[in-house]
């Protein structure tokens, strides 16, 4: 079993539609929580960052990790076109090593 | 802004030679690291450097080496370029762990096809 699950995709829907991209883990000692987005052809870039459980809000993007299910989500309102990317879910623990997910392609049609 | 950047964007190399990937970051960050990434395995650590001159084995070390002579500077090695190691390699950077776990930023990533 990885230590980090993703849905690899592709997931495809309309422009406006709310998008929910989640994954699961294993090690309980994760503390540290990221998304990263990647364009097509082009290097990751960080979207969210959150410490231990909780939400975090940033424009149409939300951060949600529920440390006792193991469980984080990214949550994406009024999706544009412009959202078209892959998404991976990255974690850490005190040590810093990141582990990603496989990452969801997603793709936002007009 | 963090700027991590890599010498290729796209390299083509034949079955037995030497590769060098460089990547350079403007911001002073002690900890540097090359990945690569495979569709459906995600992103795998290969290597990473915690100081210049200082070098840990990740995930995958093996047929690659590394070099860290300057702090902003950090080269992956293909020794004898093998086909299975086409793949888009990554390099990020960060700030060493202060106990609120750093980001790590990423270059644009060179795809390396080896015929």
């Amino acid at each position: 079993q990885k230590e980090v699950e993703q849905d690899p995709g592709p997931l495809s829907v309309p422009e406006g539609a709310i998008v929910s991209l989640n994954c699961t883990y294993s090690n309980s000692a994760f503390q540290y929580f990221m998304w990263y987005r990647q364009y097509s052809r082009k290097g990751p870039e960080l979207l969210m960052y959150t410490y231990s459980s909780g939400n975090k809000e940033d424009g149409r993007f939300t951060a949600q990790v529920d440390k006792s299910s193991k469980y984080i989500s990214l949550f994406i309102r009024d999706s544009q076109p412009s959202d078209s990317a892959t998404y991976l879910c990255a974690m850490s623990g005190w040590e810093g090593k990141l582990i990603f997910g496989q990452g969801t392609e997603l793709s936002v049609k007009p | 802004d963090v700027k991590v950047t890599q010498s290729s964007r796209y390299l083509v190399k034949r079955t037995g030679e030497k590769v060098f990937l460089e990547c350079v970051q403007d911001m002073d960050h002690e900890n540097m690291f090359w990945y690569r990434q495979d569709p459906g395995l995600g992103l795998r650590l290969i290597y990473f450097s915690y100081d210049v001159k200082m070098k840990e084995k990740g995930d995958i070390p093996e047929g690659y080496s590394v070099s860290r002579e300057k702090k902003e500077r950090f080269s992956l090695i293909l020794e004898s370029a093998s086909t299975n190691q086409t793949s888009m390699y990554l390099c990020a950077s960060k700030q060493a762990d202060r106990g609120s776990g750093e980001t790590q930023y990423f270059g644009p990533g060179t795809r390396l096809l080896v015929l």
